[in-house]
């Protein structure tokens, strides 16, 4: 069983979609991380959050701690959003999700 | 600000050899992080360091692995002997934060590659 559960695994969008990524946790924590892998293999740290909305230009990460459940939307989807988007989870030890991989067609 | 950096970026090593991967964190982060990636297992953390002292290092896979980090600014992960189940993109990262990256974004490292064979 996973900690963190993310859906879909993967997703192909046409550029201009408004695009949703779910993550489950079923353990305590501190914060909550959504990380973007390039194709490259670089990660990025998108947001860190352990409570309500955060927005950063066309993203924006909620967290409802009640339903330990956290959703990345990605709004006017464009082709180098295409990644591997993952959450992690921070409490008594570090969990990962195992990504969800979207592809953005132009 | 630089962010973090890893060296090498790419090793390619034969089994048995000892691979050493090195660290600089962000300069003013008192929190270090070691993870590997893997297609099978995803990305694991190995270990945490917070203020240069090893906090949590369940994640690492055996004896074979070690981490150490002398000062704020430098950190290793060596493994002696190298197998081809090393094989993994190792990434280290770091934060401005009191406990496991709780506290503040993790900023990661680019990757060091290794390919053991």
């Amino acid at each position: 069983k996973n900690e963190v559960e993310q859906s879909p695994q993967n997703l192909t969008a046409q550029e201009g979609e408004f695009i949703t990524i779910n993550c489950s946790y079923s353990v305590g924590i501190s914060a909550l991380h959504w990380l973007q892998q390039h194709p490259g293999g670089g990660i990025v740290s998108l947001f860190m959050l352990s409570s309500g909305k955060k927005k950063h230009g066309r993203l924006i990460a909620t967290i409802n701690i009640q339903e330990k459940h956290s959703s990345l939307h990605i709004t006017a989807s464009h082709p180098r959003d295409s990644a591997v988007y993952i959450c992690a989870v921070t409490g008594n030890q570090f969990y990962f999700g195992t990504g969800t991989s979207l592809t953005v067609i132009p | 600000d630089a962010g973090v950096i890893q060296s090498p970026r790419h090793e390619v090593t034969e089994m048995g050899q000892e691979v050493t991967l090195r660290c600089k964190p962000i300069s003013g982060h008192n929190s270090l992080f070691w993870y590997r990636q893997t297609m099978m297992r995803g990305l694991e953390l190995l270990i945490y360091f917070n203020n240069n002292v090893p906090i949590d290092d369940s994640g690492m896979p055996e004896d074979r692995f070690s981490a150490k980090m002398p000062n704020a600014s430098f950190s290793t992960l060596k493994i002696q002997p190298s197998e081809p189940r090393d094989s993994a993109v190792y990434f280290c990262a770091s934060s401005l934060a009191t406990y496991r990256g709780s506290g503040n974004t993790i900023y990661f490292g680019e990757g060091s590659w290794l390919t053991v064979v």
